[in-house]
């Protein structure tokens, strides 16, 4: 099992409040990313980032917001919850150098917004 | 525009038979591969990779792929397959080391006892 954990595991939450998904790693990975998936269905990135202090924006970024202070920790940010929010999402970490790069996912948190 | 194919939604297998999952990618270079494999209720796990070298490689839970540089595709394969694979499976390619992951649209597999 990989080492990369994410908090909640589940959130029901109203529409309008700001939320932080937690996921931290203990791999010592460089790269994370932020996915969002609705059940059975394709991933969508939402944010990724090559190392500290390094944020990309993915497919779904423009209603949340990331930060990358310590190798080990990657948030993910909802400033205003909205029920076309409520999905899965999952996070994920890589090795960016050699020749790892395959990506551990965490086990996920089940996003609903009422 | 790089993009990832899966082309069939839904795959049906009997138990014991081969089974082949199919990805064809549209990626410039010599792209890294990778399968993902996600359980019902489950995180996704990387089943296998092809970063260069023999074109067939190995991976978990005695799957394999074929890479196809000619035909740009990836095709996963199983000689025999069990019921327990049955899942979402994930095609996955990265340009390079510094670009970001593409994910195919996932390909359902199910194993008929």
């Amino acid at each position: 099992e990989a080492d990369i954990y994410q908090t909640p595991r589940y959130l029901v939450i109203g529409t309008g409040k700001k939320i932080t998904l937690e996921c931290s790693q203990t791999m010592g990975h460089d790269k994370m990313y932020w996915y969002q998936q609705d059940p059975g269905m394709e991933l969508h990135l939402i944010h990724y980032s090559y190392g500290v202090n390094s944020t990309e924006k993915g497919d779904l970024s423009s209603e949340s917001t990331v930060s990358r202070i310590r190798t080990e920790h990657f948030p993910l940010t909802l400033e205003s919850a909205r029920p076309s929010h409520t999905s899965q999402y999952l996070c994920a970490s890589s090795l960016g150098w050699s020749v790892s790069h395959e990506q551990y996912f965490g086990p996920g948190t089940r996003l609903t917004v009422t | 525009a790089q993009s990832v194919a899966q082309p069939e939604d839904q795959v049906n297998v009997a138990e014991g038979n081969p089974l082949t999952v199919k990805c064809t990618y549209s990626v410039s270079g010599n792209p890294y591969l990778f399968w993902y494999v996600q359980y019902p209720n489950r995180g996704l796990q990387f089943l296998l990779k092809y970063i260069t070298g023999d074109n067939l490689v190995k991976g978990s839970y005695g799957f394999e792929a074929e890479f196809n540089k000619s035909q740009t595709s990836f095709h996963l394969k199983k000689p025999s397959a069990l019921v327990s694979d049955s899942a979402l499976y994930f095609c996955a390619v990265m340009k390079t080391s510094y670009d970001k992951v593409i994910f195919g649209p996932g390909t359902s597999l199910s194993v008929i006892p």
